[in-house]
């Protein structure tokens, strides 16, 4: 079983919508939690960066930690066909001899206009 | 400002060869790091610096591959004597020093090498 799951997809709404997208994850360490997008033949761009439990909203992004399920997501709302990418989630420890990232397998996205 | 650059952006090499990987960080930023990214295994992580330090080595998959950072800012990736399965995209990412608020900076990544061995 990997430590980190997430839906590969792919996942096609209408332009509008409101998108969620989930990881699960199983290693109880991690504390540092992330959401990156990313373009064919791009590397992955940062969204959202978050500690431990809680919501974080930056635009028409909200990102979701709850540590006592091990599950995280990202929102999108007013989904745009530019958000059309791959979204990976990543975390890590809070070990600072470990900063190695840990992702998903990426969920990939299609806004259809 | 500049990002994480990569260079080449592809390399087409044959079985057997040698080859080198360029990674220049963000200005300022103390940490580097190199994944690989492949179709099978998705973004594996293969080794972090700091400064010109390597304190986690633990991805490298074989020996074959090796990385040095000079300076506090340029890395390379070596692969020696390619093999098929070594066709992958290679990413580099490199963060701020930790900070008193965050002592895991978040990682920003180039745009990767596309290697593909023949």
């Amino acid at each position: 079983q990997k430590e980190v799951e997430q839906d590969p997809g792919p996942l096609s709404v209408p332009e509008g919508a409101i998108v969620s997208l989930n990881c699960t994850y199983s290693n109880s360490a991690f504390q540092y939690f992330m959401w990156y997008r990313q373009y064919s033949r791009k590397g992955p761009e940062l969204l959202m960066y978050t500690y431990s439990s809680g919501n974080k909203e930056d635009g028409r992004f909200t990102a979701q930690v709850d540590k006592s399920s091990k599950y995280i997501s990202l929102f999108i709302r007013d989904s745009q066909p530019s958000d059309s990418a791959t979204y990976l989630c990543a975390m890590s420890p809070m070990d600072t001899g470990r900063r190695a990232l840990t992702f998903g397998s990426g969920t990939r996205l299609q806004v259809q206009p | 400002g500049a990002g994480v650059s990569q260079s080449p952006s592809n390399k087409v090499t044959e079985k057997g060869k040698d080859v080198e990987l360029r990674c220049d960080p963000i200005s300022g930023h103390t940490a580097l790091y190199w994944y690989r990214q492949s179709l099978g295994q998705g973004l594996e992580f293969l080794i972090y610096f700091q400064g010109n330090s390597a304190p986690d080595k633990s991805g490298l998959p074989s020996d074959r591959f090796s990385a040095e950072r000079t300076g506090g800012s340029v890395s390379t990736l070596t692969i020696q004597r390619t093999q098929q399965e070594d066709s992958a995209v290679y990413l580099c990412a490199s963060s701020h020093r930790d900070s008193e608020v965050y002592s895991n900076q978040p990682q920003h990544f180039g745009d990767g090498t596309r290697l593909s061995i023949l």
